[in-house]
């Protein structure tokens, strides 16, 4: 079956480590975004990529980084910089360059800093 | 900047009754696209519903119908003979033209009363 797998679905790393969220598809997509969602916020776009190599920032990305070295794979690093880390973040990609846009998303992965 | 509101944080309905959830958007552009996704409490983002804004007919999907009011700038959600498993969170999202974001309302919890 075609969708979005995050690992893990629960993550818990000490204060000052950095830590890689898993995000990877196989629905073909060329386009692929993270977000953070936290309660009462919706969802915040950190990253997003519409193409192998390439990413822009979006609305949150200082304290994040990203890489797109396979069109299935779009990992997330949230570093010690990010000064409020714990949250849930989710994973989805999209069809580029065409409508009607929808994105699929992945199950999420619960990020908890301590 | 594009904006997604959704100003109730929270309804309730009872179970086989019908619900409207509000959604209002600004955007400049004259080519987008309107979603209502759903999270439910397994927190996997699932579209329920998709408006293409130069289609003037609302959208349909089986129990889940749209009023998409272009010139206001309003895009709600009706849930005909609501069921229990229709509680969840719900997402109004924008697409504008031209470009590969989403843009997300803060969300508006759901409950449905046996």
């Amino acid at each position: 079956d075609g969708g979005i797998t995050q690992s893990p679905k629960y993550l818990f790393r000490k204060e000052g480590q950095n830590v890689t969220l898993s995000c990877e598809q196989n629905l073909n997509h060329d386009a692929m975004y993270w977000y953070r969602q936290d309660p009462g916020q919706g969802l915040r776009l950190i990253y997003y990529s519409q193409i192998v190599n390439d990413f822009q920032k979006g609305d949150i990305a200082e304290g994040y980084s990203v890489s797109r070295e396979k069109k299935e794979s779009f990992p997330l690093t949230v570093t010690s910089a990010q000064k409020n880390p714990t949250a849930f973040y989710l994973c989805a990609s999209s069809i580029y360059g065409q409508g009607p846009y929808e994105q699929y998303f992945g199950p999420g992965t619960r990020l908890t800093v301590t | 900047a594009q904006t997604v509101t959704q100003s109730q944080p929270e309804m309730s309905v009872q179970e086989a009754e019908t619900v409207t959830l509000s959604c209002t958007y600004d955007t400049s552009e004259s080519d987008y696209y309107l979603f209502w996704y759903k999270q439910p409490p397994s927190r996997q983002m699932i579209l329920v519903i998709r408006q293409e804004a130069y289609k003037q007919q609302n959208a349909t999907e089986n129990r889940f119908s749209v009023n998409f009011q272009k010139a206001a700038k309003s895009f709600s959600l009706k849930i005909s003979d609501s069921q229990l498993g229709d509680a969840a969170m719900y997402f109004c999202a924008c697409h504008q033209g031209g470009s590969e974001k989403l843009v997300f309302g803060k969300g508006m919890k759901l409950t449905v009363n046996p």
